[in-house]
């Protein structure tokens, strides 16, 4: 399978305590974007590399939130002292730069904060 | 207010209606646009872009108007299988995709 892959699909987890999702993009793309999504609305922009550049943040997005991508390729999103707010899917998506209206999103990882 | 705001649903109609969804941007900077298609507990994919001069993909036509910062799309002959969640795109240059927050559709028999 040459898609966009994430893991873990589901994590549960207690208010507080750190947690970390992977995204594997697909290989020649070298723009990688995080995205949250919620029941009934649609993707919220977290964050986006090209490369291994993070170019944009989300101005929501707060400090506890912290993405790399070290090598261009893989990225992780890590969410520090979780919330029940933190609640939500976590979308990865990538995409040509030349391309950037084309997005391929993975299947999500589903964050549950109890 | 939001940067891309869509009409509420959800839209049900029977199949064989033509339907329309409405979108709006506020950024006037907004350079690309596009109708993303999410099925129920699926990730989001591209359905189609939109062009200035209207662009149409079979049963799908897609309209834009920069003056009056409004985008549609429009679904002809609906099929059970067009029941989805409609997203509505901006993007303004070097930023990222920003999405609406969709609009349902259910298609009966």
């Amino acid at each position: 399978d040459t898609g966009v892959s994430q893991n873990p699909r589901h994590k549960i987890t207690k208010r507080g305590q750190n947690v970390t999702f992977r995204c594997d993009p697909i290989s020649e793309h070298n723009r990688l974007y995080w995205y949250r999504q919620t029941l009934g609305q649609g993707p919220e922009f977290l964050t986006y590399f090209q490369n291994e550049a993070q170019l944009e943040k989300s101005r929501l997005l707060s400090d506890r939130f912290s993405a790399e991508r070290p090598k261009g390729s893989f990225s992780t999103l890590e969410i520090q002292r979780t919330e029940q707010g933190d609640s939500a899917m976590y979308l990865c998506a990538s995409s040509l730069a030349e391309v950037p209206g084309e997005l391929f999103f993975g299947e999500g990882s589903r964050l549950t904060v109890l | 207010r939001k940067e891309v705001e869509q009409d509420p649903g959800p839209f049900n109609v029977p199949e064989g209606a033509t339907v329309a969804f409405n979108c709006t941007y506020s950024n006037s900077a907004s350079q690309s646009f596009f109708w993303y298609r999410q099925d129920c507990r699926k990730e989001p994919k591209l359905l189609m872009s939109v062009y200035s001069s209207g662009n149409e993909d079979g049963r799908f036509t897609a309209q834009l108007n920069r003056a009056s910062q409004y985008i549609s799309l429009l679904i002809r002959d609906s099929k059970l299988s067009d029941s989805a969640t409609y997203l509505c795109v901006v993007n303004r240059a070097g930023t990222a995709l920003i999405f609406g927050k969709g609009t349902t559709l259910s298609v009966s028999s």
